[in-house]
C-alpha cells in the first residue's frame, strides 16, 4: 500500500514555465513533508519541506503547498530552468516517526530549452 | 552542505557471492543512517534504521541475516547483502542524519550503489 504517491512519472515543461509536480498522500498522521530531487547517478538532495502547520512555503523559485484536508501537496517552479530537469520525490514522515521518511516514486521532469 | 559518500556505485557479481557496501558520512556525524533499495520506477524503500553501535532495526519484510548492517562508528555504516542472487539486483542507497539533530531534520543521501547479480 503506497502511501506517497506520485502519479505522474514523467513532466515535460518549456523553460521559463511554471513546472508542477503533485503528491498525494494516505497517512493522515504524516505531518512533515519533503521534496528531494534527484540528477542521475547521483543521490536524492533536500529541496524544500514544509510543516502541517503551514500551507505554504517558498525558497527563491521553488514553492511548496499543502492541503492537508486534500492530503494533498505541490512543488512549483518558477520560472523553469533546463538545469531543474531531474527526478523529484516527494516525502513525508511524522513526529515519532523522525527521520523514517516515506517516499513516492518520484517524477521526471524534464525542462525544454 | 553535508557530503555523504557511498561507495562503491556499481558492482556486478556472480549469484552467491557477498557485496559489501559502504556510507560514509565526510564531514559530519551520523548517529543514525538509513538503508534504502529502489526499484526501476519505484519508491525508495526503506529497509533499515542503522544506530551506531548498537542493532539496526529492519523493516517489515527485509531478511536481517541476508542483508547485513553494521554501524561501527559515527561515520561509517556498511550493508553486506550475503549470498547474493538475481532478484537482489537493485539500487540500494544510504542517508544520514546529523548527530544531535531535531526530528524531521533533512537527511543527506549518497550517490546510490547500483548491484547487479548475474
Amino acid at each position: 500500500d503506497q502511501q506517497v504517491k506520485q502519479n505522474s512519472p514523467s513532466l515535460s515543461v518549456q523553460e521559463g514555465r511554471i513546472s508542477i509536480l503533485n503528491c498525494d498522500y494516505t497517512n493522515s498522521m504524516f505531518d512533515y513533508f519533503l521534496w528531494y530531487k534527484k540528477y542521475p547517478a547521483e543521490g536524492p538532495t533536500f529541496l524544500i519541506s514544509i510543516s502541517s502547520i503551514k500551507d505554504k512555503n517558498e525558497d527563491g523559485r521553488f514553492t511548496v503547498f499543502l492541503n492537508k484536508s486534500a492530503k494533498h501537496l505541490s512543488l512549483h517552479i518558477v520560472p523553469s530552468q533546463p538545469g531543474d530537469s531531474a527526478v523529484y520525490f516527494c516525502a513525508a514522515t511524522y513526529k515519532n516517526y523522525g527521520q523514517n521518511f516515506v517516499f513516492g516514486p518520484g517524477t521526471r521532469l524534464s525542462v525544454l530549452p | 552542505g553535508a557530503v555523504v559518500s557511498q561507495h562503491p556505485s556499481w558492482v556486478i557479481c556472480k549469484s552467491g557471492t557477498s557485496v559489501k557496501i559502504e556510507c560514509r558520512s565526510l564531514d559530519f556525524q551520523a548517529t543514525t543512517m538509513f538503508w534504502y533499495r529502489q526499484f526501476p520506477k519505484q519508491s525508495l524503500m526503506l529497509m533499515a534504521t542503522s544506530n551506531e553501535g548498537s542493532k539496526a532495526t529492519y523493516e517489515q519484510g527485509v531478511e536481517k541475516d541476508k542483508f547485513l548492517i553494521n554501524h561501527a562508528s559515527l561515520t561509517l555504516s556498511t550493508l553486506t547483502v550475503t549470498s547474493a542472487h538475481p532478484e537482489d539486483s537493485s539500487f540500494y542507497i544510504c542517508s544520514a542524519a546529523l548527530a544531535g539533530g531535531r526530528a524531521n531534520e533533512k537527511l543527506f543521501f549518497g550517490s546510490g550503489t547500483q548491484l547487479s547479480v548475474l
